[in-house]
């Protein structure tokens, strides 16, 4: 299970920190995503945090603002975002890739970020 | 990069067959064997249906299935049940500019 925190309504330009903790596997077997959804909206991948934590990628749209890293020993997830924007809004997901590539296997309930002044 | 392109809605009957397309470029959908489908209903998270084009996770139907010809994905659903109505997304690996997913816009499923 993954449980997403840290979410909450911030102003644009400010930063926030989400945090994904995995209790319960062992994590570090696995490549970590985020993936965010705006209000009625498709869905968006984000980052991805490799099982080491040794490679990250990011989207075009993040890139130079958002940071993701890993605590393998306390089994938890992390997205640091910084200069926040208005399009930055909506539910951001924890997703765990599992075996093969692409395979977003398990997924958070989401944390909800609100971008606005 | 741009998302991949589906059609925003595609509707049938109950037992029927449908096929949603997901159409990319030769950098991410024709470049890799790396697409994968999620279902989402409202209000919950996704859920993976496909990956590597055609194959299916444990436990999800074999009336879901995938393909790919070129640079268009596609995800057939046969024998429609009315719990099949919900929004479906695809997805892709891309290299360009560096290492990244690419998720389509989705497409609304409605069981008439």
């Amino acid at each position: 299970q993954l449980v997403e925190s840290g979410g909450g309504v911030v102003q644009p330009g400010r930063s926030l920190r989400l945090s994904c903790a995995a209790p319960g596997f062992t994590f570090s077997l696995y490549s970590l995503h985020w993936v965010r959804q705006a209000p009625g909206k498709g869905l968006d991948w984000v980052a991805v945090t490799s099982k080491d934590g040794t490679l990250e990628f990011y989207a075009d749209s993040v890139k130079g603002r958002f940071t993701i890293s890993r605590d393998n020993s306390k089994n938890t997830v992390f997205l640091q975002m910084n200069r926040l924007r208005g399009d930055d809004s909506g539910l951001y997901y924890c997703v765990q890739e599992v075996g093969a590539y692409g395979n977003f296997e398990y997924w958070g309930q989401g944390t909800p970020v609100t971008v606005s002044s | 990069q741009s998302a991949l392109t589906q059609p925003a809605s595609v509707s049938g009957s109950p037992g029927q067959s449908i096929t949603i397309s997901c159409t990319g470029t030769s950098t991410d959908v024709e470049s890799y064997n790396l697409v994968s489908w999620y279902q989402q209903s409202p209000g919950k998270a996704p859920k993976v249906l496909i990956y590597e084009v055609s194959q299916r996770p444990s436990g999800v139907s074999n009336r879901f299935s995938g393909s790919k010809s070129g640079n268009t994905a596609s995800l057939t659903i046969s024998g429609l049940q009315a719990e099949d109505e919900a929004d479906y997304y695809c997805m892709s690996h891309t290299s360009k500019p560096t290492p990244q997913w690419l998720f389509g816009g989705g497409t609304k499923l409605t069981v008439l």
